[in-house]
């Protein structure tokens, strides 16, 4: 089946430092790929997307490329903020779905913690 | 604004007591879905809906129960026979097609004892 394997947390940065989250998949075919982003209290925001080998989904300073020869979707940025400090989930969308069912496998999420 | 809506935030239960959660959304997505998030285990699939009346089990179906009876609407009940029911329970949504992103709600956090 299916599965999303990030790094375990937390990780710990100070503020400006660059960040990289791992994250890589097992699946059939050509998934999509998702980055959400889970504030304290709150529900999962989409961060990126990409949805074809060698996408780069970028969003608020942060970037993921899809990497199919080594099923990685890395999430980057340069230079973290205190805002950062969120939990972080990768997740894929496979190819082939019944309908317009979306079977998305989420990674186990990596939180993330930015110190002034 | 476009969104989900769940409610309560905070719910409190006895055990033995059936609960129901609320989850309503304005973005006109015929797809609707709840997960359960418990603390290193990411998200876990209960139960998932692609249209009106039609709704089917997920990963972890046991013990909770659904409908589907409004494009808008997706309740969830945890029923006394979930054996482990304290948990984040987060509703989300999205459009047809493996592209499309979830849209989440806040979560109800369920606390049973």
């Amino acid at each position: 089946g299916n599965s999303v394997t990030q790094m375990e947390g937390p990780v710990t940065l100070s503020e400006e430092a660059f960040l990289t989250i791992n994250c890589t998949y097992t699946a059939t075919g050509y998934p999509s790929l998702f980055w959400y982003v889970q504030y304290p209290g709150e529900g999962l925001q989409l961060l990126l997307k990409a949805t074809k080998a060698d996408d780069k989904g970028s969003n608020k300073g942060f970037e993921a490329t899809y990497r199919k020869e080594t099923t990685s979707f890395h999430l980057e940025k340069g230079s973290v903020q205190v805002s950062d400090s969120a939990v972080y989930f990768c997740a894929l969308s496979p190819q082939l779905n019944s309908g317009g069912y979306q079977k998305v496998t989420f990674g186990t999420g990596t939180k993330l913690q930015v110190i002034p | 604004d476009g969104g989900i809506t769940q409610s309560p935030k905070y719910l409190f239960r006895k055990e033995g007591q059936n609960v129901t959660l609320s989850c309503e959304q304005n973005l006109n997505h015929d797809a609707m879905y709840w997960y359960r998030q418990d603390p290193g285990q990411g998200l876990r699939l209960i139960y998932y809906s692609q249209i009106v009346n039609d709704f089917q089990k997920g990963d972890i179906a046991e013990g909770y129960s659904v409908s589907r009876e409004k494009k808008e609407s997706f309740p969830l009940t945890v029923t006394s026979a979930q054996k482990n029911p304290t948990a984040f329970y987060l509703c989300a949504s999205s459009q047809t097609g493996y592209n499309s992103p979830l849209h989440f709600g806040n979560g109800t956090r369920l606390t049973v004892t």
